[in-house]
């Protein structure tokens, strides 16, 4: 088992550019998340999707879209990145009904000049 | 509000001394929190979580309501260690969703 997938790993956009980050799991879980990790801030919670199907806001949700494709993959778009959306973005999958233990995808690291 | 705040950035101690990596939390009903640690050029991942009162690698972690804590320790540190930790604070409903605090950088030097 893979766990759970990103794509692009790393990815350098001007500003205003748009882009998607991908996500998959291969682990059967219901909800999907999408934080990012900034230094000194920890990770905050951008979307998230308790179960196929739904999606919703988390803590810093602006600037950015979400689509839960079908279970196993939720997709996080930047329609027109900004410069304090550099950062690192982590993809989790969590068994809904579970004790809380997320899984981690190995992260994307995203600058935008 | 539901918050998590970890007062220390980094944490920088000599192999086989003692470590206590620092955590507080805000929360208004029955928490449920945990450590995550990411090692170097690896995955974030689960460390321990308070309701399995466990010991992982040497560490523990007791869950202080009084005191709204959840420090991480462990006696003895080893090179090993060294990592970022995030305590995490599992937020109400059945989400899965998680606060985390800004992380602690543990360096434990030889």
């Amino acid at each position: 088992n893979a766990g759970v997938t990103q794509t692009p790993k790393f990815q350098v956009l001007k500003t205003g550019q748009s882009m998607t980050l991908q996500c998959a799991q291969d682990m059967n879980h219901n909800s999907m998340y999408w934080y990012r990790q900034d230094p000194g801030m920890g990770l905050r919670l951008i979307y998230y999707s308790a179960s196929e199907g739904t999606t919703d806001k988390g803590e810093v949700p602006n600037g950015y879209n979400v689509s839960r494709l079908n279970k196993r993959e939720f997709s996080l778009r930047l329609e027109s990145a900004a410069p304090s959306q550099t950062s690192v973005y982590f993809c989790a999958s969590n068994r809904q009904g579970g004790t809380g233990e997320l899984f981690f995808g190995e992260g994307s690291r995203l600058t935008v000049l | 509000a539901q918050r998590v705040t970890q007062p220390e950035k980094l944490l920088s101690v000599f192999k086989g001394a003692p470590v206590e990596l620092k955590c507080n939390y805000s929360y208004s009903g029955s928490p449920e929190l945990f450590w995550y640690v990411q090692y170097s050029r690896q995955r974030l991942q689960l460390l321990l979580r308070h309701i399995s009162r466990e010991s992982i690698k040497g560490f523990t972690a007791d869950l202080n309501k009084g005191e709204t804590s959840f420090h991480l320790k462990k006696p003895f540190a080893q090179e090993e260690d060294s990592a970022m930790y995030y305590c995490a604070l599992s937020g109400q409903g059945n989400t899965g969703k998680l606060i985390f605090g800004q992380g602690t950088t543990l360096q434990v030097k030889p």
